[in-house]
This record gives C-alpha cells, structure tokens and sequence, in this order.
C-alpha cells in the first residue's frame, strides 16, 4: 500500500546540539514533501514543506533536504531545545492530488537537557 | 484566527455502535481531510472533502464515511464500531488555493475509545 517509512523511530539528542531526522518514501510518482511534528495531546503542526524541484530548503532552525535518486528525505534541526522534544512525521503527497497527503510513522525526538 | 475544531475531544462506545465526529475548518479552508491516528499504524487517511464532495479516499472499510456541508464543516461516521477502531480521530483543513500548497491545519483530535 501507500507508505512513507522512517530509518529511525526514536531519537535522543543532546540540546544544543543538531538533530537529523530521516525519512524513505517509496512512491516516486510524489512530487511534495512535508514535515509535522506532533506534540502531546495536539494534531500535527506543519513545519516546511519542499516540492521535487529543489534538493534543499531551509527554515528557521530547520533544512529539509530531499535526494529523490534515493527517495530520501531528511529534516535538519538546529541547536536542537527541549521545545523541540515531539513526534516528527515525513508526509508525501502528488501533484495531482495535493490534499491526500500520506504519512510515515513518526521519529520520536527526546531532546536531553 | 480560530483554529480548526473537534468535537467531541473524548468519547467511549460499546462494539457495534455507532459514532458521528464534527470537525470545523479555519474560516475559508474549503478543504477538510480526516486521519486514523493509532500507535500501531501511525497516521493513516480516511478521505478529503472539498465543496461538499468526496475528493480523495483512503483505504478504509465502508462503516466509515463522511461527509461536508455548504460552510466546509465536515463530519466523519464509523457504524458497527470495532475494538480496532479505538483511535485519536484527526481533522485537517486547507485552503486548496490552486493547488500551491498542500499544508495542512489539524484539529486536536476526537479520541475515541470502544469497548
């Protein structure tokens, strides 16, 4: 079926140091990639996005960068804080049909203080 | 702004029940999308409406359904409730302008439970 898959289900980092989060998508026919993350008790909330276009975008203390020979696609952050401590999800979505956009199955963050 | 709406936050049912979730969109978002939050399967889409129709679909069994109103408001009903249908119920609206983008705005979720 439609999958999206992380290389990693947990991560614990130091804060202040920079964290990476990977994701493997696996239908080439998508063209947009997004990151969410979701803390407790809350829906996802939209991070950055970047279309197949571009190999790189950049945020305010996030980079996405996307490798589609690979299908990979990870999400950069910097100086990571305890803020930052909540479930990531890489989510695709096609040209076509911009509104189903499909989600991995989430990176947990533990950012130590 | 207000945000998107869910309601109800909470609710318990017995198998074989039935269920009917609200969900409200961002003032001007004519897109709503509906997602199964479970630990075991992660985020997985139910269906999107725009206008009052069904768009996209998901792959979902037919006790769930959905549907949306003239002002974008959206509900979401399971029949014949299952074990397996306990599961944070996750509502996203967007403004579909032309497609630039596809950034969706969640609710908090309906969690529902059945016993």
């Amino acid at each position: 079926g439609e999958s999206v898959g992380l290389h990693l289900p947990t991560l614990s980092v130091q804060e202040g140091d920079n964290s990476i989060i990977n994701c493997a998508y696996s239908n080439s026919a998508s063209d947009y990639f997004i990151w969410y993350k979701q803390e407790s008790g809350k829906g996802p909330q939209f991070i950055i996005d970047i279309r197949s276009n571009m190999d790189k975008r950049q945020g305010q203390r996030v980079t996405v960068l996307l490798n589609k020979t690979v299908k990979h696609l990870s999400l950069q952050i910097a100086a990571t804080q305890p803020g930052d401590s909540a479930v990531y999800f890489c989510a695709e979505s096609l040209k076509t049909s911009y509104d189903k956009v499909i989600f991995g199955p989430g990176t947990s963050l533990s950012v130590i203080p | 702004k207000a945000g998107v709406t869910q309601t109800p936050r909470y609710l318990i049912k017995t198998r074989g029940q039935q269920v009917t979730l609200s969900c409200s969109p961002i003032s001007g978002h004519r897109s709503v999308s509906w997602y199964q939050q479970t630990p075991g399967q992660g985020l997985q889409f139910l269906f999107e409406y725009f206008s009052e129709t069904q768009r996209n679909k998901g792959n979902f069994p037919g006790r769930f359904s959905g549907r949306q109103f003239s002002n974008s408001r959206s509900e979401m009903n399971v029949s014949t409730l299952e074990l397996g249908d306990s599961a944070l119920y996750l509502c996203a609206s967007s403004l579909d302008q032309g497609r630039n983008t596809g950034e969706l705005f969640f609710g908090e979720g309906s969690r529902l439970t059945v016993l």
